[in-house]
C-alpha cells in the first residue's frame, strides 16, 4: 500500500490567498483526521471523519477553515483567506475501525507570507 | 481535562543509556495510550501503544509502562542509539478514535 497521500507537500502563498490541501487515505480505512504541528502549539486535532462524515470539528480554528471528504479516497482542507499565523505543517492520517493505530501522511508545509 | 501533559520537552542521552519520557493525563474516560515517533520531515508513526488494564508491555528495547491510579504513563527506551533520535509524542485516545497528542520531546542520543 501507498500509504496516506498528501499534496502538495509545500506550499507558499501570499497572505490572503486560497490554500487548499489534499488527501488520500489508505484504502479501506475508514477514519480520516486533519491536524496541525506547529513548534507553539504542537501537534493539534483539527477534524475527523468517519465514513466520510464529519464527526468532530472542534479543533477547527476559525470559519476560515473548512473541511470536506466527498469520498472515500479523498478530503481536503481548505483555508480561505489564509494568514501568516496559518503557516504550519498539516497532517493527515487514517485509520480503520477496530484498530487504533493513525497512519499519518508525510505533511504539507504551508508557508503564508 | 482534556490534556495530556508530557516531559522533558528535551532529552540529551549518550550510547547506550535508557532514555525516559514521561506523560500525564487527567480524563479516566482514555482507553487507549499510544506513542509515536517523529522523525525531521516525516509524519509521526506509532512506535508502541497500551491499554490501561496492563501495566507494561515490552517490544524489543522500548518499554511503556503504565500507572492507572497516577494517571501516568512513560516509555523507556534502553540501550539508546543514534538512530533513535527522533521527536516522541504520547498520546491519549477514546473510542471515539479522537486522540490527544502531548507536546513532544526532542530527544538526540550522543554517539
Amino acid at each position: 500500500d501507498a500509504g496516506v497521500i498528501q499534496s502538495p507537500r509545500h506550499e507558499v502563498t501570499e497572505m490572503g490567498q486560497e490554500v487548499t490541501l489534499r488527501c488520500k487515505p489508505i484504502s479501506g480505512h475508514d477514519y480520516l483526521f486533519w491536524y496541525r504541528q506547529t513548534m507553539m502549539r504542537g501537534l493539534e486535532l483539527l477534524i475527523y471523519f468517519n465514513n466520510n462524515v464529519p464527526i468532530d470539528d472542534s479543533g477547527m480554528p476559525e470559519d476560515r477553515f473548512s473541511a470536506k471528504m466527498p469520498n472515500a479516497s479523498f478530503s481536503t482542507l481548505k483555508i480561505q483567506p489564509s494568514e501568516p499565523r496559518d503557516s504550519a505543517v498539516y497532517f493527515c492520517a487514517s485509520s480503520s475501525t477496530g484498530m487504533k493505530t493513525q497512519y499519518f501522511g508525510p505533511g504539507t508545509r504551508l508557508l503564508v507570507l | 481535562q482534556q490534556q495530556v501533559k508530557q516531559s522533558p520537552q528535551s532529552l540529551i542521552v549518550q550510547k547506550g543509556g535508557i532514555s525516559i519520557i514521561n506523560c500525564a493525563y487527567e480524563n479516566t474516560a482514555f482507553d487507549y495510550f499510544p506513542w509515536y515517533q517523529q522523525f525531521p520531515g516525516k509524519g509521526p508513526a506509532l512506535l508502541i501503544a497500551i491499554r490501561p488494564d496492563v501495566s507494561e508491555k515490552k517490544e524489543g528495547r522500548f518499554t511503556i509502562s503504565f500507572n492507572k491510579s497516577a494517571k501516568q504513563f512513560s516509555l523507556h527506551i534502553m540501550d539508546s542509539q543514534p538512530g533513535d533520535s527522533a521527536t516522541y509524542f504520547c498520546a491519549a485516545g477514546t473510542g471515539g478514535f479522537k486522540t490527544i497528542f502531548g507536546a513532544g520531546t526532542r530527544l538526540f542520543v550522543k554517539a
